[in-house]
Order: structure tokens, then C-alpha cells, then sequence
């Protein structure tokens, strides 16, 4: 079945250090791919998708580029901030008939220090 | 515009017991979907709703089910509570269409004791 894969956490980084999450993914077809981050006590919120292949998706300073070659779609920032600090989740679109729904990693948690 | 509002935030039920939990989409999204989120098993889909009907279901035991409304807000029930199912659960809407961005509420985190 579909699934994603995400790097173990946590991650901690020093604040300005570069940021790369990988997340590869299995899947019929070419789902959509979606970058969610999950601050504290707080629900998901969209951070980036791209809907085929080589899209490049950005938002805030963090970009992930969809490659079907190697099924992945990793994160990048180049220089992150303790605000950045949240769990991040990689995310695809297995909508089916109309349908919504979203397969999600097992999350990756950020921490940024100053 | 208001977002996906989800009520309660917090719940603290007994063993045996039964829950309710309710979720508001934002306008003019008739797409509802739920999710599960617990530290061992991550984000796991639970279902999602259309106009008033079940499209998708994930695959969790009888005891979860759910239900929308003509205004598209959405219930999801647990009955016979046990203490696994301690978690946070979200619900998510989208517009009618699949493959839409999906925008999450903040969650009730359940506690089953």
C-alpha cells in the first residue's frame, strides 16, 4: 500500500544551520505531495505541496522539490530560526473518486536553539 | 474567515464510556475528514465525509464511526472507549473536489482513563 517514510528525529540545530528533512515515498501513480508542520499544542497547517513531478514547492524560507526518479521529497531551509522549532510531517494525497485523503510520515520534531 | 473548529479541545473519559467529538469546516467546505495522531502510530486516517456520506474509511474497528450534516459539520463517536484510543484526533476540510489543500483544526486531545 501507499505509505511515506521520514528521517528518524529529533533533529536539533543551531539557529542560521541549514535544515534537510528527507521523506521518500511509495505509491501507485503520482499522488501529491504536501509538507505539514505541527507547532505545540497545535493542529497541522499546510507548509508547501507540489503536484507533479519536478514542482518545486516553497513557503517561508523552505522549499522541497517533488523527484519521481527517487520517490522523494525532501525539506530544505537554508537558515532556520527557533520559530521553526515543530514537528514536520510529509504527507501524500491518496484521494480516490473525489474522496480526500492524506497518508502521512511518522513526523520529524525540529528543535532550533539560539 | 473562520477555520476548521473543533470541540472540545480536551476530554477526559472513563474506560467503557463513549465520546462525541464535534468538528466545524470552514464555509463552503463540504469535505470532512478525520485523523487519529498518537505517538506510536503517527497520523492515521479515520474517515471522511461529503455531503452527508461516508467516501473513505481508514481501517479502525466498528467502534469509530461518524456522521455529517446538511451543514457540513461533522461528529466522529467513539463508543466503548478503551485506553488506546487515547489521542489527539483532527479533523480536516477541504473543497468538494479530491486532491484539494486539506486545513486542520487544533485537535481534541482525548484522554481515556
Amino acid at each position: 500500500g501507499d505509505s511515506v517514510t521520514q528521517m528518524e528525529g529529533p533533529v536539533t540545530l543551531s539557529e542560521e544551520a541549514f535544515l534537510t528533512i528527507n521523506c521518500t515515498y511509495t505509491a501507485t501513480g503520482y499522488p501529491s505531495l504536501f509538507w505539514y508542520v505541527q507547532y505545540p499544542g497545535e493542529g497541522l497547517q499546510l507548509l508547501l505541496k507540489a503536484t507533479k513531478a519536478d514542482d518545486k514547492g516553497s513557503n517561508k524560507g523552505f522549499e522541497a522539490t517533488y523527484r519521481k526518479e527517487t520517490t522523494s521529497f525532501h525539506l530544505e531551509k537554508g537558515s532556520v530560526q527557533v520559530s521553526d522549532s515543530a514537528v514536520y510531517f510529509c504527507a501524500l494525497d491518496r484521494s480516490q473518486g473525489g474522496s480526500e485523503k492524506l497518508v502521512f510520515g511518522k513526523g520529524t520534531k525540529l528543535t532550533v536553539n539560539p | 474567515k473562520a477555520g476548521v473548529t473543533q470541540t472540545p479541545r480536551y476530554l477526559i473519559k472513563t474506560r467503557g464510556q463513549q465520546v462525541t467529538l464535534s468538528c466545524s469546516p470552514i464555509s463552503g467546505h463540504r469535505s470532512v475528514s478525520w485523523y487519529q495522531q498518537t505517538p506510536g502510530q503517527g497520523l492515521q486516517f479515520l474517515f471522511e465525509y461529503f455531503s452527508e456520506t461516508q467516501r473513505n474509511k481508514g481501517n479502525f474497528p466498528g467502534r469509530f464511526s461518524g456522521r455529517q450534516f446538511s451543514n457540513s459539520r461533522s461528529e466522529m463517536n467513539v463508543s466503548t472507549l478503551e485506553l488506546g484510543d487515547s489521542a489527539l484526533y483532527l479533523c480536516a476540510s477541504s473543497l468538494a473536489t479530491g486532491g484539494n489543500k486539506a486545513f486542520f483544526g487544533q485537535g481534541t486531545r482525548l484522554t481515556v482513563v
